[in-house]
């Protein structure tokens, strides 16, 4: 199994609103990362989880907030956001946080997400 | 700061043509350079690999080359299909974990049937 599951795949919200992105991986990797990435625009980083550790990309607001109930979870909990953050959601996995040996990241399919 | 970037933004040809994707970089320092293919709406996928020690990759109808001094790659592919149709990004790994990862903008290409 060499995917990255990523629930839903398309959330609209309104700014009030509390949701949940979900993300699975079932590789044995040892780091999740969260990116978001807006139309026509390359992938930018938002978190990063491996072993038990959580760096945050010091941009991300706090409306933004991972969760990673296990190893092969990480989850985004998403609260009064704004219409700008408005992108498409990716999840990736690798096998080691490191990745100069050459260690290749898999991507989920996204959630494309709409901020009312 | 490693700055990736990618010419053309946009590629329209016909099916059948052989064609090149560039990637320049700024800093030469890297550890391995990616290229990911990336349909609309969708996540990246990882073609080619190429570490900062090697000159070229292979997979089927795409080769990667990579001159570090330079700080330029290039993606050929061949005899190309309509299934190509997507947008190519290359990314260059510098060193500190995923931070270290710099994509660039990516090239939106066409093959017309």
């Amino acid at each position: 199994d060499t995917e990255v599951t990523q629930t839903p795949k398309h959330l609209v919200m309104g700014m009030t609103n509390k949701k949940s992105l979900k993300c699975e991986q079932h590789m044995g990797h040892r780091a999740m990362y969260w990116y978001k990435q807006k139309a026509k625009k390359p992938p930018e980083l938002m978190f990063v989880y491996s072993y038990e550790k959580l760096s945050i990309n010091e941009s991300v607001p706090s409306r933004f907030s991972p969760e990673c109930p296990n190893s092969s979870l990480l989850n985004l909990h998403l609260h009064a956001l704004q219409p700008e953050d408005s992108a498409l959601y990716l999840c990736a996995s690798s096998q080691d946080p490191v990745l100069r040996a050459g260690e290749k990241l898999f991507f989920g399919s996204g959630t494309q997400l709409s901020v009312l | 700061k490693q700055e990736v970037t990618q010419i053309p933004a946009a590629l329209s040809v016909p099916e059948g043509e052989n064609l090149v994707l560039n990637c320049s970089f700024t800093d030469s320092a890297i550890y391995n350079l990616q290229w990911f293919r990336q349909d609309p709406g969708k996540g990246l996928t990882s073609l080619l690999l190429i570490q900062s020690s090697q000159r070229e990759q292979t997979s089927g109808r795409l080769n990667a080359s990579l001159d570090k001094s330079s700080g330029r790659s290039t993606l050929y592919i061949a005899a190309s299909q309509p299934g190509d149709s997507a947008t190519y990004l290359c990314a260059v790994y510098s060193g500190g974990g995923a931070d270290g990862l710099t994509f660039g903008k990516g090239t939106h290409l066409i093959i017309q049937p």
